[in-house]
């Protein structure tokens, strides 16, 4: 059963570059799609970007200029770095494994998250 | 702003129904399927319905959903307690070429 787990530095502070690490167990990554949501607090999920199989990546696009996805050098690592981080990054930040199918494109499984909070 | 619209609450005492709603666009759910999503704070987020009406293994039959146009709904008969938390409808964006997703309806079970 594929498990994934979050990781990060939890407090960061403004202009500094956000790097998360998700670790997934029971799955090998290059065979499947990744992505990487977030929600900050009291609001709903936000999309911030997912990565094929093929390595291309898409990315939202008001993340688009400071937002890489990557598999991580470590073997079954997913990497997210996220440039000049703001305030407005305070959030939980969840990886998931992206279905993308013949009229189904939906995450699962998706990690429990791990709480960013930006500030000086 | 979310770019799915969705009631921020609804309740129900249990055994009884609830349905949530989700409104989007003609470049999301207008053109692609519905996805929902249970999430409680500090848990993962669950699959809980894809393509609109495809329940993933271990989802009770409890739960329903349907599209029509560019709104779905998803209804929860039968209510219980464990059915608490934060809903989520989802959907693809042609213009974005990723997803979008509703704002969350909290389900309150009295």
């Amino acid at each position: 059963q594929m498990q994934l787990q979050e990781s990060g530095p939890g407090l960061l502070r403004p202009s500094e570059t956000l790097s998360l690490s998700c670790s997934v167990a029971g799955a090998s990554l290059g065979r499947f799609h990744w992505g990487w949501l977030r929600q900050p607090p009291g609001k709903g999920l936000e999309w911030i970007g997912h990565i094929y199989t093929s390595g291309v990546t898409n990315y939202h696009v008001s993340l688009k200029t400071r937002a890489t996805i990557s598999l991580g050098t470590s073997k079954n690592h997913l990497s997210l770095k996220l440039k000049s981080v703001t305030s407005a990054d305070t959030a939980v930040y969840f990886c998931a494994r992206l279905y993308s199918g013949y009229q189904a494109e939906y995450f699962h499984p998706w990690g429990p998250g791990t709480l960013v909070v930006v500030s000086s | 702003q979310s770019v799915l619209t969705q009631a921020p609450s609804v309740s129900g005492a249990p055994g009884q129904s609830v349905t949530i709603s989700c409104s989007g666009s003609s470049s999301n759910i207008g053109v692609n399927t519905v996805t929902w999503y249970h999430h409680l704070p500090g848990e993962a987020p669950k699959l809980l319905m894809y393509t609109n009406t495809q329940r993933p293994s271990g989802v009770p039959d409890r739960f329903s959903g349907s599209k029509s146009g560019t709104s779905a709904s998803l209804t929860i008969t039968g209510l219980q307690s464990e059915d608490e938390g934060d809903y989520y409808c989802a959907a693809w964006d042609d213009g974005l070429s990723g997803p979008v997703f509703g704002g969350g309806t909290k389900v309150t079970v009295l």
